[in-house]
């Protein structure tokens, strides 16, 4: 079975600095990936997703993340965060894209203004 | 983009007794819906992927006739917790996904359904 496993429980970060979040998945063969942002109080939103093509995707609000195979990550990177961007950051799998999502433990990111 | 709605967004019960959690797909025909379960500060947790007319296939751990899931129509699924005691206290989040060439056979979440078991 699938399983996911975020490096960083907890970043503290300022305003400006740059941002990667690690993730590592186990499975063998092809997956589908994704990270989700959770902000308080709110909802999971889909930031960005990979499915197939291009391994450097694009999501929302300036994020990216790249899919490198041979190292089993997809590691979330952001130039230059902002105060908003103080939320909890989900890494998930899923093998099929109609099949479950399984998810990581989070990453809760907290920007000093 | 695709939506998908939670009734109650919260509720609070007396342990003992039985509540249902709704989810419905508002603008799109949701072959299968998914449960998840928020444990405060932690993951998502899925409990039980259910589709249109079948029963549920629930994970290992998950408790099927204390999590009753019922997906009677492409639009509705329903989450049952029944005789509920205060461990059942969480963060109820479904999920949904259709077909069409819009939405691509992804995954749209609930807002979510806080349950407080007392």
């Amino acid at each position: 079975a699938q399983s996911v496993s975020q490096h960083n429980h907890h970043v503290i970060l300022s305003e400006a600095a740059s941002l990667e979040l690690g993730c590592n998945y186990s499975y063998g063969g092809t997956v589908n990936l994704f990270w989700y942002v959770q902000y308080p109080g709110q909802h999971l939103q889909l930031l960005l997703k990979y499915f197939s093509g291009d391994p450097l995707v694009k999501g929302i609000k300036g994020f990216e993340a790249e899919f490198i195979k041979s190292k089993f990550s997809f590691n979330l990177r952001k130039p230059s965060v902002q105060w908003s961007d103080t939320a909890e950051y989900f890494c998930a799998v899923s093998v099929n894209r109609d099949d479950k999502i399984i998810f990581g433990k989070g990453t809760r990111l907290h920007i000093l203004p | 983009g695709a939506v998908v709605s939670q009734h109650p967004s919260w509720v609070i019960c007396k342990s003992g007794t039985s509540v249902k959690i709704e989810c419905r797909s508002l603008d799109f025909q949701a072959t299968t819906m998914f449960w998840y379960r928020q444990f405060p500060k932690q993951s998502l947790m899925l409990m039980a992927t259910s589709n249109e007319g079948s029963k549920a296939t629930y994970e290992q751990g998950v408790e099927k006739d204390k999590f009753l899931i019922n997906h009677a129509s492409l639009t509705l699924s329903t989450l049952t917790v029944t005789s509920a005691h205060p461990e059942d206290s969480s963060f109820y989040i479904c999920s949904a996904v259709g077909s069409g060439i819009a939405i691509s056979n992804e995954a749209f979440f609930g807002q979510g359904t806080r349950l407080t078991v007392v």
